[in-house]
């Protein structure tokens, strides 16, 4: 069955602090993969993706995120978190190839960020 | 320019009654596509449309919701017979429509409540 798990429920973490938000899938082939954001009262944002090639992206707004295949993982990350950055994380995968568009999501990662 | 437009942005209706929730997307975005975010949940995607014609409506959960895009621009989100578990966070997205590593942008849902 095609699934993304997020693990962490809620995680607080102090502005300054770092930060990883784990993401783990099961899709029986190698998906896209994508992280989004979102805010109170606002539409859900695209943090980064990945699709090929170097297994490390970049984001907006300073994040980053590591695809590992043999770990069926793609982790965020960001070195130096802001207050600004609270707010609730998905993961989210989707097929390469044909007609189907279906993202599965995970249940999302709620940050809470202590000044 | 514009980003996603979702209207209304509050829907409140009675059991059974009948629900038209409308999405504006990108000028120039080929693809639109329909979830639905209950509470604590990520999304769920519900039907996708390329162009007029729904490519994928797999996600849809019963014969009671159907979604239209005639002018391949604007779409429709109707649900017959509301139910209260109908009531959740519709999202609407679209996309350039150039195939699966599409950035999907999001509007900012119309929340439904069916009392």
């Amino acid at each position: 069955a095609q699934s993304v798990t997020q693990p962490d429920i809620h995680i607080t973490v102090s502005e300054g602090a770092s930060l990883e938000l784990r993401c783990n899938y099961s899709y029986g082939a190698t998906p896209y993969l994508f992280w989004y954001v979102q805010s109170p009262g606002q539409g859900l944002q695209l943090l980064l993706k990945y699709f090929s090639g170097d297994t490390l992206v970049q984001g907006i707004k300073g994040f980053e995120a590591e695809f590992k295949r043999s770990q069926s993982s793609f982790n965020l990350r960001k070195p130096s978190v802001h207050w600004s950055d609270a707010a609730e994380y998905f993961c989210a995968v989707g097929p390469r190839a044909g007609n189907n568009r279906k993202l599965i999501w995970g249940l999302g990662t709620s940050l809470g960020v202590n000044p | 320019g514009a980003g996603v437009s979702q209207t209304p942005s509050n829907k409140v209706t009675e059991k059974g009654k009948y629900v038209e929730l409308r999405c504006d997307p990108i000028s120039g975005h080929t693809a639109l596509y329909w979830y639905r975010q209950s509470l604590g949940q990520g999304p769920e995607f519900l039907i996708y449309f390329q162009g007029t014609g729904a490519a994928d409506d797999s996600g849809l959960p019963n014969d009671r919701f159907f979604a239209v895009r005639p002018e391949g621009s604007v779409s429709t989100l109707k649900i017959q017979r509301t139910e209260r578990g109908d009531s959740a966070v519709y999202l609407c997205a679209s996309s350039p429509g150039q195939g699966a590593s599409d950035t999907q942008y999001f509007g900012p849902g119309t929340r439904l409540t069916v009392l």
